[in-house]
């Protein structure tokens, strides 16, 4: 059983490109989510998705698109990427329970460099 | 504006001894609290949680206290043992929902023998 797996682990950007931060779970999780790790700030929720075809922004969404085509995928895009968005980036499942999610189970990680 | 605080930003304790980590927030919507405990180069990992009509929520070696009044928690871990040196965040969300977390920034707990 894999869980999430992220991909790439990690990506150097010169500023102006473009990327996509892959996101993969096989838990049949209905829930999906990114978040970034900064340092003195914590995980930041970018955006999420509460199933196949629905997304929303998260705290942080400037600046990154999402799309939910299957409930497997959810990956992660920079359109042009900004020093800024130097980072780690977390993609997490959740298994909903009930009326209520569950857990997160987070990816290892994908760290991105904007130079 | 940081709704969940975490003001240690690290924490030294004796292998055996117990292990104290706080957690503040501002939000007092908040209903459902999270611990997650982060390896270098892994992804956080769910610890223990506690719902806000408890107090107190113990799991093993874990023990998650609710101070409402206060706005604070904490994770307690006794003992202590060096596989717990980690980075732990606290987390809060409103409602059961915990597709839409709001994290803390960490404590870096380390074990020593």
């Amino acid at each position: 059983n894999a869980g999430v797996t992220q991909t790439p682990k990690f990506q150097v950007l010169k500023t102006g490109q473009s990327m996509t931060l892959q996101c993969a779970q096989d838990m049949n999780h209905e829930y999906m989510s990114w978040y970034r790790q900064d340092p003195g700030m914590g995980l930041r929720l970018i955006h999420y998705s509460v199933g196949a075809g629905i997304t929303d922004q998260g705290e942080v969404p400037n600046g990154y698109n999402v799309s939910r085509s299957t409930t497997e995928d959810f990956p992660l895009r920079l359109l042009s990427a900004a020093p800024s968005q130097t980072s780690v980036y977390f993609c997490a499942s959740i298994r909903k329970r009930g009326g209520d999610t569950g857990e997160l189970f987070f990816g290892e990680g994908s760290r991105l460099t904007v130079l | 504006d940081q709704q969940v605080k975490q003001n240690s930003p690290s924490l030294s304790v004796q292998e055996g001894r117990i292990s104290i980590l706080n957690c503040d927030y501002t939000n007092s919507m908040f209903d459902y609290f999270l611990w997650y405990k982060k390896y270098p180069a892994e992804g956080p990992t769910f610890l223990i949680s506690i719902s806000s009509i408890k107090d107190k929520n113990e799991d093993g070696r874990f023990t998650v206290f609710l101070n409402k009044s206060a706005k604070h928690l904490s994770l307690h871990i006794v003992p202590s043992q060096p596989g717990d040196s980690a980075v732990y965040f606290c987390a809060a969300s409103r409602g059961y929902n915990t597709d839409k977390l709001i994290f803390g920034t960490g404590t870096r707990l380390q074990v020593f023998p």
